[in-house]
């Protein structure tokens, strides 16, 4: 079974665009997670979906981080306009439900905003 | 509340025990373990619900206090693979993961 599908794997972009990262959670899971890792603050949940439906954004760092699931097979993180800082790894997980659920996380994609 | 984790760093030769510790300043709900080898994603390694459980599988397996307050996971005679970075993660009834920053093993033939 393909796990979770992430893509672009890597994005280089300058700053002021708009960036959009995509993900395909594992088939049958319901719960989807966006996680953003630097090396200064680790690994950090910025929203969750549960059903399709936003549960928690208070990890989002700022309002030009925006997420989506507009369906069960998609789910999408867009940041516009796109910052320096912004740069890291950006991990999308699913699992069957909320916890005590395991998470499976995809590959990531690493953006970099010059 | 971001869990706590020690140490930050461990470095073993092959055959030899470990323990890395995770810990918060109140009671969790689960708490979750993961490994990240350099440049992959985390992979899922078990999942503790209960006061006072203990998991493992192969070498590797976990424990979390009677106050859930502490969990630690326990590698026993590593090999080189067990390289990587160990995360705990806290998750709420919510489903809300909250990541420690991480213990870096270097298994050294």
């Amino acid at each position: 079974d393909a796990g979770v599908i992430q893509s672009p794997r890597h994005e280089v972009t300058e700053m002021g665009q708009e960036v959009t990262l995509r993900c395909k959670p594992i088939s049958g899971h319901n719960s989807l997670f966006w996680y953003r890792q630097t090396m200064m603050r680790g690994l950090e949940l910025l929203i969750y979906f549960n059903n399709n439906v936003p549960i928690d954004d208070s990890g989002m760092p700022e309002d030009r981080f925006s997420a989506k699931m507009p369906n069960a097979s998609f789910s999408t993180l867009k940041i516009q306009p796109s910052e320096p800082r912004d740069s890291a790894v950006y991990f999308c997980a699913s699992s069957l439900g909320l916890a005590p659920y395991e998470q499976y996380f995809g590959p990531g994609t690493r953006l970099t905003v010059t | 509340q971001q869990p706590v984790q020690s140490p930050q760093a461990v470095i073993l030769r092959e055959g030899e025990d470990a323990v890395i510790n995770c810990s918060s300043s109140k009671a969790l709900y689960s708490v979750h373990w993961y490994r990240q080898k350099h440049g992959e994603a985390p992979v899922f390694l078990m999942i503790l619900l209960k006061g006072g459980e203990q998991k493992g599988h192969d070498k590797i397996s976990a424990s979390f206090n009677e106050k859930k307050q502490q969990s630690s996971l326990y590698l026993t005679a590593s090999q080189l693979s067990y390289s990587g970075t160990y995360f705990c993660g806290t998750g709420t009834n919510a489903g809300k993961s909250t990541f420690g920053d991480g213990t870096t093993l270097t298994v050294k033939p």
